[in-house]
């Protein structure tokens, strides 16, 4: 398989602190991208980092990458009640076949 | 309206049945998923297509068939439906260095 693992499979903090998501993968990559799934609804599209970049930003989030340990991790700061939800790392494998593998997911709780 | 779009959302059919869900995107995007999601096994990507008359397997793809005829649909049809077939499934779509959009989902009971 081409995924790895995500840890922790579920996280428990209060609003204000900062969540940390990581993620492992086994193949060589194209990108790496972050999803969100709220409760019953469908994915939606965070922020994708490409295989020769190290950090990216975008608003309260930022992800790393290291395809030396071919690993990732999402770090969301001040964490607010609304981003209560599940997320999900996505490989889309070298070669550009578009084809997009993703984690088992972690598990956001956020506590007023 | 543009966007992804998933029918049915709902479905229940009995085991043995032919089922076709349906997906349709209005952004002519080139690359299409389906996933299923399973408590315990996250999204697990059932066919993908890069383009009209491209289609490949992914991870689970045994008991689906998929076509792609137009770049706008992408429907998933379930031969012979089994109990463990029972899922949630979702549409994607997107132009394969930007991210993708899912759609809302299908969820489907197999009696």
């Amino acid at each position: 398989s081409q995924q790895g693992e995500e840890d922790p499979q579920a996280l428990s903090i209060q609003e204000g602190e900062n969540a940390t998501m990581n993620c492992s993968y086994k193949t060589s990559i194209n990108n790496l991208q972050w999803y969100r799934q709220n409760s019953g609804r469908g994915l939606v599209h965070l922020i994708l980092i490409r295989s020769n970049e190290r950090e990216k930003h975008s608003g309260r989030l930022r992800v790393t990458l290291d395809t030396s340990k071919k690993s990732s991790s999402l770090l969301i700061t001040a964490s607010r009640a609304a981003d209560t939800a599940s997320y999900f790392c996505a490989t889309d494998g070298s070669g550009n076949t578009g084809k997009l593998i993703f984690g088992q997911g972690t598990t956001l709780q956020v506590k007023p | 309206d543009a966007g992804i779009t998933q029918s049915p959302r709902y479905k229940i059919t009995e085991t043995g049945r032919q089922v076709t869900l349906m997906c349709h995107q209005t952004w002519s995007h080139s690359y299409m998923f389906w996933y299923r999601q399973d408590l315990g096994h996250g999204l697990r990507l059932i066919y993908y297509s890069a383009a009209a008359d491209i289609t490949d397997k992914g991870e689970v793809p045994d008991g689906y068939v998929v076509s792609r005829s137009k770049t706008e649909n992408f429907p998933l049809t379930l031969e012979s439906a089994t109990r463990s077939q029972t899922s949630v499934y979702f549409c994607a779509s997107g132009l394969g260095e930007s991210g993708y959009t899912f759609g809302s989902g299908t969820r489907l009971t197999v009696v």
